[in-house]
């Protein structure tokens, strides 16, 4: 079973600065994802990576599949960006089942 | 497009009634489904999924049961609700044999 590990568990910011939520697993696996879930719970995802980096506007994923971690970067934070944020990893196969962290609280303060 | 539709949004239910979540997918045929609980506190767990019409595989022990009567379709159960099955539901898709995933909006159940 795939121990997905999240750093820090709880982050505050302020506007502007650029931000770093770090994501461990134990086990190999076919595609990591990085997930945003508000305050009324409905969730969104914002990258889903198999190598290498993605970037979306300020967001920025990146993994290394040899050290099984993956960075989530957010350049010039707004308070927009308040959500929790959550990296789940799925190792593959015809049900392609995900593996969640506990996620990280982000609060970005004007 | 693709979407997914989940209701209700909340719900407050007393111990010992039943429960029924419904969750439907439109613009995919033959989806992966999948139902998962947030718990207050702790990360989201896989109860429930689905590579088929009829075909449920659980994933942990529980009070809750699954169906797919219908390809595009997927409920959630109970017969009678605990107070530990209180948290926030998620229903969602992925097409087999690819990884993209897409989440529902998601039930927040109270059991009082």
């Amino acid at each position: 079973k795939n121990e997905v590990e999240q750093s820090p568990q709880n982050l505050t910011a302020q506007e502007g600065e650029f931000i770093t939520i770090n994501c461990s697993y134990s086990v190999g696996i076919s595609a990591l994802h990085w997930l945003q879930q508000h305050p009324g719970g409905g969730i969104v995802s914002l990258f889903m990576l198999s190598s290498g980096k993605k970037k979306h506007g300020r967001l920025i994923a990146t993994i290394n599949i040899q050290e099984k971690h993956s960075s989530l970067h957010i350049t010039a934070s707004h308070p927009r960006d308040s959500a929790v944020y959550i990296c789940a990893v799925g190792g593959g196969g015809s049900n392609y089942k995900l593996t969640f962290g506990k996620g990280t609280l982000l609060t970005v303060n004007p | 497009s693709q979407t997914i539709h989940q209701w209700p949004a909340t719900l407050v239910q007393p111990v010992g009634s039943p429960l029924s979540l419904e969750c439907t997918v439109e613009g995919t045929s033959n989806p992966n489904l999948y139902w998962y609980r947030q718990a207050a506190g702790r990360g989201l767990q896989l109860l429930f999924y689905s590579v088929g019409i009829g075909q449920i595989s659980s994933e942990v022990p529980q009070n809750l049961s699954a169906s797919r009567p219908q390809d595009r379709q997927f409920i959630l159960s109970s017969k009678k609700l605990l107070l530990s099955d209180s948290g926030f539901y998620l229903c969602a898709w992925s097409v087999r044999l690819m990884y993209g995933y897409t989440f529902g909006s998601g039930t927040r159940l109270t059991v009082v």
